[in-house]
């Protein structure tokens, strides 16, 4: 069974810092990962995916995760942290191509970030 | 062009009634999904829907809640004698189709207050 780890469900930074967020994974078969974020009020919107074409994925907003294969990880980081940058993370994993199943999702991580 | 919509924004109901969440999802999205996210929880995946194919409704936590997607666009879920603890966010996605790195678009959700 596929599963997904997020450690820490609250990380607090001070603006300009370095952001990590965790996730860990587990699969039977190459995953596909994703990582979205949720602002207050809102749905939840795709940050950066990987599909295996390279192992460093950059997504939006200056946030970028490297997949692990060897760590079961992918971590979410951002050189510099925002004010506009609080909100909550999720990581997500779904199974590989011959599975169209469902995503599964972590149970988030909340981004505070302080001036 | 339009994202993912749901209606109605907020829902107040008392114990015991039905409730119908509606979600429009991206047109020409082949893919329906539909999660619940309760307070301090990560999503919780209800059911989705995929073409014409039967739906996958493993993730209905009872037999109160059920879905439709008519036509192939539009979808409600249905909630018959709320209790207090469906009380949650219920969130809709869509995708192009349902499978590998495909992303899901989110709507802003339905927060449903069971009083």
């Amino acid at each position: 069974a596929q599963s997904v780890t997020q450690l820490g469900s609250h990380v607090s930074v001070s603006e300009g810092a370095l952001v990590l967020l965790r996730c860990n994974y587990s699969s039977s078969v190459p995953p596909y990962l994703f990582w979205y974020v949720q602002y207050p009020n809102q749905g939840l919107q795709l940050l950066l995916k990987y599909t295996s074409a390279a192992t460093l994925v950059k997504g939006i907003n200056g946030f970028e995760a490297e997949f692990k294969k060897s760590e079961t990880s992918f971590h979410l980081t951002k050189p510099s942290a925002h004010m506009s940058d609080a909100a909550e993370y999720f990581c997500a994993v779904r199974p590989g191509p011959k599975n169209t199943d469902k995503l599964i999702f972590g149970t988030g991580t909340r981004l505070q970030v302080f001036p | 062009g339009a994202g993912v919509s749901q209606s109605p924004s907020n829902k107040v109901t008392e114990k015991g009634k039905d409730v119908e969440l509606r979600c429009d999802p991206i047109s020409g999205h082949t893919a329906l999904y539909w999660y619940r996210q309760s307070l301090g929880q990560g999503l919780e995946f209800l059911i989705y829907f995929q073409g014409n194919s039967a739906p996958d409704k493993s993730g209905l936590p009872s037999d109160r809640f059920s879905a439709e997607r008519t036509g192939g666009s539009v979808s409600t879920l249905t909630i018959q004698r709320t209790q207090q603890e469906d009380s949650a966010v219920y969130l809709c996605a869509s995708s192009l189709i349902n499978g590998g790195a495909d992303t899901q678009y989110f709507g802003p959700g339905t927060r449903l207050t069971v009083l």
